[in-house]
């Protein structure tokens, strides 16, 4: 398959542990922010987003923290399963009608059964 | 969601030679996106694809390397031309229904040699 995690930062975690990807964002002017998922061969799935004006935001087993004060974002997984291996990206936007999203490195999560 | 695909899902070429990547998007997507994913990596942007018109391209990419055209909305290509093994790459194609939300293609997985 396709390298694409042999240079990221890497997490590994047990299988039913929470898991807390980590992503510091350039632009203190960024209003956009979006958590990506990309399995070896496949191309970024979307998992979650969340906007400047909030700091949590909550879906299935998931949850985006944002600190604007340290332009800090992570993404937490909760009961981490084998399927949520893959590589993370965090992605910030300006906002509004413009849709130009940039990519932060990524991290490679390795859950061990 | 919107439905973005994309072929060829890989090639290898030979050096000088160039590579068309089609992608066909369902009627949702507005606004249609080329990215690179080099090895190891993050997703840069290569350029946003406009209907009927040249394309918009970012920094440090040319319309003479990656000439793109989007004759209709729900149809894009990517030319990489005169291809070198620094070419090698993950290609893929966005796009984004209305919202700062993009949704991705599988990729092209791209191996000059």
């Amino acid at each position: 398959g396709e390298s694409v995690g042999l240079h990221l930062p890497t997490l590994s975690v047990q299988e039913g542990d929470n898991s807390i990807i980590n992503c510091a964002y350039s632009n203190s002017a960024s209003d956009y922010f979006i958590w990506y998922k990309q399995e070896s061969g496949k191309g970024p799935q979307f998992i979650i987003d969340i906007r400047s004006n909030m700091d949590k935001r909550q879906g299935q087993r998931v949850t985006v923290l944002l600190n604007k004060t340290v332009k800090h974002l992570s993404l937490q997984i909760a009961a981490t399963q084998p399927g949520d291996s893959a590589v993370y990206f965090c992605a910030e936007g300006p906002g509004g009608s413009n849709y130009k999203l940039t990519f932060g490195k990524g991290t490679l999560l390795t859950v061990n059964p | 969601s919107a439905v973005i695909s994309q072929k060829p899902s890989r090639d290898i070429c030979q050096r000088g030679t160039s590579l068309t990547i089609q992608c066909q998007v369902d009627s949702q997507v507005t606004m249609m996106f080329w990215y690179r994913q080099q090895p190891g990596q993050s997703l840069t942007l290569i350029a946003t694809a406009n209907q009927g018109s040249e394309a918009t391209y970012e920094s440090g990419f040319v319309i003479d390397k990656f000439p793109i055209s989007r004759p209709n909305l729900t149809f894009s290509t990517l030319t990489v031309s005169n291809m070198s093994p620094e070419d090698s790459s993950i290609y893929l194609c966005s796009g984004t229904t209305g919202t700062e939300k993009l949704f991705f293609g599988s990729g092209t997985q791209l191996s000059v040699l």
